[in-house]
């Protein structure tokens, strides 16, 4: 089976532009959770979503948002950014529904300027 | 809330040596107990967890490690360390029946040395 696939790879954008970047979990997999990973602040949880429906959300700002399609694919938004979006962005997805091995993909490497 | 605290930042260790990383947790709930690896430039991969049964969990690569309920600690062990395990090493909990969210220590850097 393929991996967990993020696109793009690296991005680099401007203050108060947005972005969107992509998901695709292993095949078979229903669960999608999205991290946020900065020197700083270590690995933060952003959202989770499972069958298309937001299960867990983490204490970021409205700014940050999240859908999955019924193929599983995932998205997140972030829009406004900040210096501080800078930071890379993890997906990972799992087969079934809670406490389950996750599988992670390397990740997009947002850079905001 | 649950909260995880890897207390070394960095371990250096010689190549052959035994290697220890420290994890602990705190929360008012029972949690899962997890460690995953991140070499350069990659995700974060799986090594071991603990759901329930013996203390003692075996991993990956060679990892151990052993659930401590009484002093809410998780420590990874491994008896002797190569080259190829310099990565940086993450503790982890989760809620039992609270999805697949993780809540992530703020990391060990292993080094290992010739």
């Amino acid at each position: 089976k393929a991996g967990v696939t993020q696109t793009p790879r690296y991005l680099i954008k401007t203050r108060g532009q947005q972005v969107t970047l992509s998901c695709s979990p292993i095949s078979g997999h229903r669960s999608v959770s999205w991290y946020q990973q900065t020197p700083g602040q270590g690995l933060q949880f952003l959202f989770e979503y499972f069958s298309e429906t937001q299960r867990n959300k983490g204490n970021f700002p409205g700014r940050f948002s999240g859908r999955q399609f019924s193929n599983s694919r995932s998205e997140m938004n972030v829009s406004t950014l900040e210096l501080g979006d800078s930071a890379l962005y993890l997906c990972a997805s799992a087969e079934g529904p809670t406490n389950e091995k996750l599988f992670f993909g390397s990740g997009t490497q947002l850079s905001v300027l | 809330a649950q909260s995880v605290t890897q207390l070394d930042s960095q371990v250096p260790v010689f190549e052959e040596a035994p290697v220890e990383l420290r994890c602990n947790y705190s929360s008012s709930v029972s949690v899962y107990l997890f460690w995953y690896v991140q070499y350069p430039n990659q995700g974060l991969q799986l090594l071991l967890k603990y759901l329930s049964g013996s203390t003692l969990v075996k991993g990956i690569n060679g990892f151990e490690a052993e659930f401590n309920k009484s002093q809410t600690s998780f420590h990874l062990r491994k008896p002797s360390v190569h080259i190829s395990d310099t990565a940086e090493y993450f503790c982890a909990v989760s809620v039992p029946g609270g999805g697949n969210k993780l809540t992530f220590g703020t990391g060990t850097q292993l080094k290992v040395e010739l």
